[in-house]
Parts: structure tokens; C-alpha cells; sequence
């Protein structure tokens, strides 16, 4: 139990479009989910904590324009990446906790390559 | 604030020696600390915790952690290394306490090689 899928597993756009990412918890209700970024050989870093039917929060330094959060569900999250630039190149993992936040379950992560 | 450090970007073991992963911590207080296992392809999964009820923690797959204070570590240690432990492991420290999950700061991770 406990499964949270990304869709896609990776993606290739150009510079300057919009792309956008689910998360979803498969056999939970997901109170609240979390967004990462890890770049190559560094930590997964925060980006945002989101709560269903609310809105997220932004980690210090996250431009919450850019990199648009909505949790409409208890199973689906989805962060927008918004006019893309290379610099967003990245891994985005996202992670999903029940009505008890004990434990977070994480995604596989999603692969975005910025042309 | 919190961070925690894990000192080595890559341990190689062979297969049925002894799996030692080491990860040191920073905290203003009694911290909540985690392993996480990365296989490829797979989601981040849940080694073992720390919940400050015992020092010395049993997680899956044979793994265990020991939190020692003094030190600020929280090694992770496996007797036998199998093929499939081959994966990345992260170290992570949260800001809330008594074992639950607040925000989380992740090690920059430690790749693990088995050979046969």
C-alpha cells in the first residue's frame, strides 16, 4: 500500500513553454503533499508544501509564479513549471502524506530537460 | 537549523560483507532522523526512523541505524550486502520531533555498489 505515482517518469520542452506534472496517490487520501527539486549529485531540496483545497506553500527562494502548485484532491496534486528555461532543468519529486502526517511516501520523480 | 551531512558520495562493497553508510547530523534539538532507500526508477522508500525510543533502530531488509549523541551520527549498517541493496540512500533530519515528519533536509545521498 501506500503508492504515489508521477506523470511523465521525464520530459523534453522547449524554452519558454509550460509543463506540467501530477502526483498522485493511488490507494490514500493525500491531506498533504510535498514538491522537491534535486539537482544532479545534490539533495532533494523543499519547494512547497501543499494542503487539499488550499494554497501551497512556498519554500524561501521558490518563485511561486513560476512553479505553479494545485492540490483540487485528496489523490492529485500537479505543479506547472511556467515558461521553462533551462536553469529548470531538473528532477521534481513529489511525496504525499494520509490523515495521519506520520510519513511521507514518495513518487518516482519526473525527469525535466529544458531545451 | 537543521542539516545533516553524509560523508561518502559512493560506497562498493561485495556481496556478504558488511554495509556501512555514514551520515552525521546538525540539530538545535532532538532531532527525528530517517534512512531512505532510492532504487532506479522507484520512489523514495522508507528505511527506518529514529523516534528517540531506542538508540538502536531495525528497519527493512536487515538494515539497522544506531543514533548516537555524542557523535551527531546516525551510520546505517547492514552484516551482509545482497546484490539487490545495490541503490542510493539518503540520510534526512526533520524539524519535528517524537518521530513524525515536519520538514524534511535530505544528505546529498550515498550511491551503494555489490559486487558479486
Amino acid at each position: 500500500g501506500a503508492v504515489v505515482s508521477q506523470h511523465p517518469s521525464w520530459v523534453i520542452c522547449k524554452s519558454g513553454t509550460s509543463v506540467k506534472i501530477e502526483c498522485r496517490s493511488l490507494d490514500f487520501q493525500a491531506t498533504t503533499m510535498f514538491w522537491y527539486r534535486q539537482f544532479p549529485k545534490q539533495s532533494l531540496m523543499l519547494m512547497a508544501t501543499s494542503n487539499e483545497g488550499s494554497k501551497a506553500t512556498y519554500e524561501q527562494g521558490v518563485e511561486k509564479d513560476k512553479f505553479l502548485i494545485n492540490h483540487a484532491s485528496l489523490t492529485l496534486s500537479t505543479l506547472t513549471v511556467t515558461s521553462a528555461h533551462p536553469e529548470d532543468s531538473s528532477f521534481y519529486i513529489c511525496s504525499a502524506s494520509d490523515r495521519v502526517p506520520d510519513t511521507q511516501y514518495f513518487g518516482p520523480g519526473t525527469r525535466l530537460t529544458v531545451l | 537549523a537543521q542539516s545533516v551531512t553524509q560523508l561518502d558520495s559512493h560506497v562498493s562493497v561485495s556481496e556478504g560483507t558488511p554495509v556501512l553508510l555514514r551520515c552525521n547530523y546538525s540539530s538545535s534539538y532532538s532531532p527525528s532522523l530517517f534512512w531512505y532507500v532510492q532504487h532506479p526508477n522507484k520512489g523514495l522508500q522508507l528505511l527506518l526512523k529514529y523516534t528517540s525510543a531506542a538508540t538502536l533502530v531495525k528497519g527493512i531488509n536487515g538494515f539497522e541505524a544506531e543514533f548516537k549523541k555524542s557523535e551527531t551520527s546516525f551510520h546505517l549498517t547492514k552484516p551482509s550486502a545482497h546484490m539487490s541493496d545495490a541503490a542510493e540512500y539518503f540520510c534526512v533530519v526533520s524539524d519535528a520531533p517524537g518521530g513524525s515528519q515536519g520538514n524534511l533536509i535530505f544528505g546529498k545521498g550515498t550511491k551503494l555498489s555489490v559486487k558479486p
